[in-house]
């Protein structure tokens, strides 16, 4: 079974940029899409960018320009970078996977608060 | 890109049974989607996969009460025998070639 453990800075002040990791533990790496979601306060999912094993992300065209995700195999894990950031960037950032099979599940990782302040 | 509708809000009584939509957009109506379910200051869980079909595909340990089904556009989360562990956010989610995107959540009240 997968298990995703999250880490990153979470207080920034504004402009700077945000990195957040996601380690992968058990299951096939390759099996899965990463992708990262964030929930504002008292918001819903908002989907940032995903990724799969080879390296081919897409990303909400809302935020292009500022985030760029990438995908370590040998190391199983997954970064996040948003650059330039604002206060309306502050939100709980989770890691997703989501497997390739509908038979498996997918897994949340336990979420970062990233304040900017 | 598709877009996925729910109402803001939905309540049912301890013990009856409550059935949550989300609507695909227009162009968009045979996609698969999937269900979470969050507790406030909680990360999601996921529930279940569903398809245009009518089938679902549930995640490990969810309750038997937990059912999917669909009809056009619209995709169903019923949940049967409510319990008062029922009271949390639904999302439902979709994705193509280019993109994910998230229904706006349902506030699941139970009475």
């Amino acid at each position: 079974q997968v298990q995703l453990q999250q880490w990153g800075a979470g207080l920034l002040r504004p402009s700077e940029t945000l990195s957040l990791a996601c380690s992968v533990y058990g299951g096939s790496f390759n099996d899965y899409y990463w992708s990262w979601v964030r929930q504002s306060p008292g918001k819903g999912l908002e989907w940032i960018a995903e990724i799969n094993h080879t390296g081919s992300a897409k990303y909400n065209p809302s935020l292009k320009g500022r985030v760029t995700v990438s995908v370590d195999t040998s190391q199983k894990q997954i970064s996040l970078t948003l650059t330039s950031v604002t206060a309306a960037d502050a939100a709980v950032y989770y890691c997703l996977a989501d497997p390739d099979s509908s038979l498996d599940d997918y897994i949340w990782g336990q979420g970062t608060l990233v304040t900017v302040s | 890109q598709p877009v996925l509708t729910q109402s803001s809000s939905a309540s049912a009584s301890l013990g009856s049974s409550v059935k949550l939509t989300c609507t695909l957009s227009s162009g968009h109506t045979s996609y698969l989607i999937a269900w979470h379910q969050q507790y406030p200051g909680k990360a999601p869980r996921y529930l279940m996969k569903s398809e245009y079909s009518g089938s679902f595909y549930k995640g490990s340990g969810v309750p038997d009460r937990f059912s999917g089904s669909s009809s056009g556009a619209d995709r169903y989360l019923t949940i049967s025998n409510l319990q008062s562990d029922d009271e949390a956010d639904y999302y439902c989610e979709t994705w193509d070639s280019n993109t994910r995107v998230f229904g706006g959540g349902t506030k699941l009240t139970v009475l």
